[in-house]
C-alpha cells in the first residue's frame, strides 16, 4: 500500500454536473499530481500541486480545477460534466518534485 | 507534444514464455519510468532509467534505455500469471510530470 488514498472509489455523476475529487497525499508529500485514465488508454496528466500553488498544468480546459491544502492534500474539481470526462481519476504524491510519484487507487468518474 | 508509443498494445501469451514490450518516443527524456497497473489499482513504479544504454534486472524482469534516452524495452523472461496487467511506460519531464506511453496489455495463461 502506497499510504495515497483516495476518495471516493466510484462515482456515477449527469452531464452538466459538477464533481469534486479527494486526495490524501503520502505523509510528508508536499507535491500532488492528478492524472486521467480514460478507458484501455494511459494516463494523461492534469495538473500538479507543490506546496499548494500549482505549479504545470497539461491540455485540459479551464472546468478542470483543483486545490491543494496545508496538510497537502488535494482536490480536483470538474464543471459541466461531459460525458467524455468518464475516466478513472487518479492522484499521485512525491515527497518533492522530481521523486517518485506513489499512486492511488483511482476514482472511476461515470457520466452519464 | 511529446508522445510515448507502446507496441505490442496486447499481448496474450502462455506462461513460462518470453516476451518483449517496446516504448517509443521521438522526445529526449531525463529518465524514463515502467509502471504495471492492474485492474481497480493505480500504477505501481517498476524501475526507473536514467541513463543512456542502462540496463536494469528486477528478477525475471529487464529494462533497457536506449542511447539517445528515447526509447526503452522491457523483457520479461518466462513470463507467470502474476505478470498479468498493463505495463505503462512514462517519460519524466520538469516538475515530477509523467508523460505516459499508449500501454500494453499483457494476459499470462497457463
Amino acid at each position: 500500500e502506497t499510504g495515497v488514498t483516495q476518495s471516493p472509489t466510484h462515482l456515477i455523476k449527469t452531464r452538466g454536473q459538477q464533481v469534486t475529487l479527494r486526495c490524501s497525499s503520502q505523509s510528508g508529500h508536499n507535491t500532488v499530481s492528478w492524472y486521467q485514465q480514460a478507458l484501455g488508454q494511459g494516463p494523461q496528466f492534469i495538473f500538479q500541486y507543490y506546496r499548494e500553488e500549482e505549479n504545470g498544468r497539461g491540455n485540459f480546459p479551464p472546468r478542470f480545477s483543483g486545490l491543494q491544502f496545508p496538510n497537502y492534500s488535494s482536490e480536483l474539481n470538474v464543471n459541466a460534466l461531459e460525458l467524455d470526462d468518464s475516466a478513472l481519476y487518479l492522484c499521485a504524491s512525491s515527497l518533492e518534485q522530481g521523486a517518485e510519484a506513489f499512486f492511488g487507487q483511482g476514482t472511476r468518474l461515470t457520466v452519464v | 507534444t511529446q508522445l510515448l508509443e507502446q507496441s505490442p498494445q496486447f499481448l496474450s501469451i502462455q506462461e513460462g514464455e518470453n516476451l518483449t514490450v517496446y516504448c517509443n518516443s521521438s522526445s529526449v527524456f531525463s529518465s524514463l519510468q515502467w509502471y504495471r497497473q492492474e485492474p481497480g489499482e493505480g500504477p505501481v513504479l517498476l524501475v526507473t532509467v536514467v541513463t543512456g544504454g542502462e540496463v536494469k534486472k528486477l528478477k525475471r524482469l529487464t529494462f533497457q534505455f536506449g542511447d539517445a534516452r528515447k526509447d526503452s524495452s522491457l523483457h520479461i523472461t518466462a513470463a507467470q500469471t502474476g505478470d498479468t496487467g498493463l505495463y505503462l511506460c512514462a517519460g519524466a519531464g520538469t516538475a515530477s510530470k509523467l508523460t505516459f506511453g499508449t500501454g500494453t496489455r499483457l494476459q499470462v495463461t497457463l
